[in-house]
């Protein structure tokens, strides 16, 4: 079967680095995606990893270790804006897209 | 660059009414496109995906149907629908030339009563 993991939610404070891990299992594997969702919108895209290493993109980088079946993303410099709920999602065979239930972070000041 | 499309924005429909939503890809061709329904609080779902004209892969059993006359677009229906078909409906779009990201459409918000 297919199982994406992340925490529920998720706390921290304006200024701080957060990490949200997503644990999967899945039928094939072809790259894993992060995205950022805030309440009542569409999801946008963050990141795409499709090899095992970090990426790098301004305040946010994501990490892959396909062998572990994880997955991170690294906040750095949390703003007050970037409260949201984060969306881990896999490709996997066939090109189905699979997403976990997403993590809700709340920022503080 | 890729836009996606989708109408209407939100929609209110009784129960056992039919549904339509549509959507339709700008910028890109032969894309593999997809349907997901979020309901309130919870994370995405996937219902239906589509890697060409006419082929379509279901995951959930109910009482949907999805279709793909044209290239860059896709249509969710029902018959007959359901108070559970309450939720948000989003159309995504992966490119298969370039850069291999996934994009969202705005969305339909669905109320049945």
């Amino acid at each position: 079967g297919q199982n994406i993991d992340q925490p529920t939610e998720m706390t921290a404070t304006e200024g701080a680095i957060v990490q949200i891990n997503c644990t999967y299992q899945t039928s094939g594997f072809n790259g894993l995606f992060w995205y950022q969702q805030h309440a009542g919108e569409a999801p946008t895209f963050l990141s795409y990893n499709v090899l095992d290493g970090l990426e790098e993109k301004g305040r946010f980088s994501s990490f892959l270790s396909r062998s572990k079946g994880y997955s991170y993303l690294l906040l750095k410099e949390l703003q007050m804006k970037d409260s949201a709920s984060y969306l881990c999602a896999v490709r996997a065979e066939a090109d189905k897209l699979i997403f976990g239930t997403g993590t809700r972070l709340q920022v503080f000041p | 660059s890729q836009t996606i499309h989708q109408w209407p924005a939100t929609l209110v429909q009784p129960v056992g009414s039919p549904l339509s939503l549509e959507c339709t890809v700008e910028g890109t061709s032969n894309p593999n496109l997809y349907w997901y329904r979020q309901a309130a609080g919870r994370g995405l779902q996937l219902l239906f995906y589509s890697v060409g004209i006419g082929q379509i892969s279901s995951e959930v059993p109910q009482n949907l149907s999805a279709s793909r006359p044209q290239d860059r677009q896709f249509i969710l229906s029902s018959k007959k629908l359901l108070l559970s078909d309450s939720g948000f409906y989003l159309c995504a779009c992966i490119r298969l030339v370039g850069p291999d990201t996934q994009y969202f459409g705005p969305g339909t918000r669905l109320t049945v009563l």
